[in-house]
């Protein structure tokens, strides 16, 4: 199994730019999840689907984030437009019920950097 | 408002050292209790309690849960340099599978 994929693995760009991170779950998994990683706040949940369907998008800091998941093989974290505070490791994570619960795997995360 | 805290935040040890790493929660509908490994890439699962006082080993990594005093405790004894690492400790609540994160305790061995 290749594992979540996602892409790309570094994106540098300059603020008020449309910034589009892609992931690819582990085929079979149901449930997908975006974090944000940065040393002072360490790992935060985003947004998290279930079968594609958003199911908490609380963790969303503002209108600037939207999240997609448009089939089970595939979704989009974009930012628009980017700011300089939107610099962090950007992860994906997917898990199926019938694993251990809660067990989620990560991808390799996307580092942005806004300047 | 759900939490979980670790401590401490950092460590550093020598090769062969004992290091015990702490994680206290307060999560609403608290089912089990994730420990995950993060090198310089992406958390990868380590345990997963769900009972108190039942102990899960692997190799010489251990750890314990205990549902009374909200707290579980990773042990790992005769630390590596491989062993260096920030080890992240997450709440699970309710059906929904979402979890709840600590910041972690940074762990560096030196040989």
């Amino acid at each position: 199994d290749a594992g979540v994929i996602q892409s790309p693995r570094h994106e540098v760009t300059e603020m008020g730019q449309e910034v589009t991170l892609r992931c690819k779950p582990i085929s079979g998994h149901d449930y997908l999840f975006w974090y944000r990683q940065t040393m002072m706040r360490g790992l935060e949940l985003l947004i998290y689907f279930n079968n594609n369907v958003p199911i908490d998008d609380s963790g969303m800091p503002e209108d600037r984030f939207s999240a997609k998941m448009p089939n089970a093989s595939f979704s989009t974290l974009k930012i628009q437009p980017s700011e300089p505070r939107d610099s962090a490791v950007y992860f994906c994570a997917s898990s199926t019920v019938a694993g251990v619960p809660y067990e989620q795997y990560f991808g390799p995360g996307t580092r942005l950097t806004v300047t | 408002e759900d939490k979980v805290v670790q401590s401490p935040l950092s460590l550093v040890v020598h090769e062969g050292d004992t290091v015990t790493l702490n994680c206290s929660y307060e999560v609403t509908n608290f089912r089990s209790l994730l420990w995950y490994k993060q090198e310089k890439k992406a958390p990868t699962f380590l345990f997963m309690l769900t009972s108190s006082g039942i102990e899960k080993k692997s190799g010489r990594l251990s750890s314990i849960l205990d549902k009374k005093e909200l707290f579980s405790i990773l042990n790992i004894t005769a630390t590596q340099t491989g062993d260096s690492a920030v080890y992240l400790c997450a709440g699970g609540a309710g059906n929904n599978r979402k979890l709840i994160w600590g910041l972690g305790t940074s762990l560096a061995v030196n040989p």
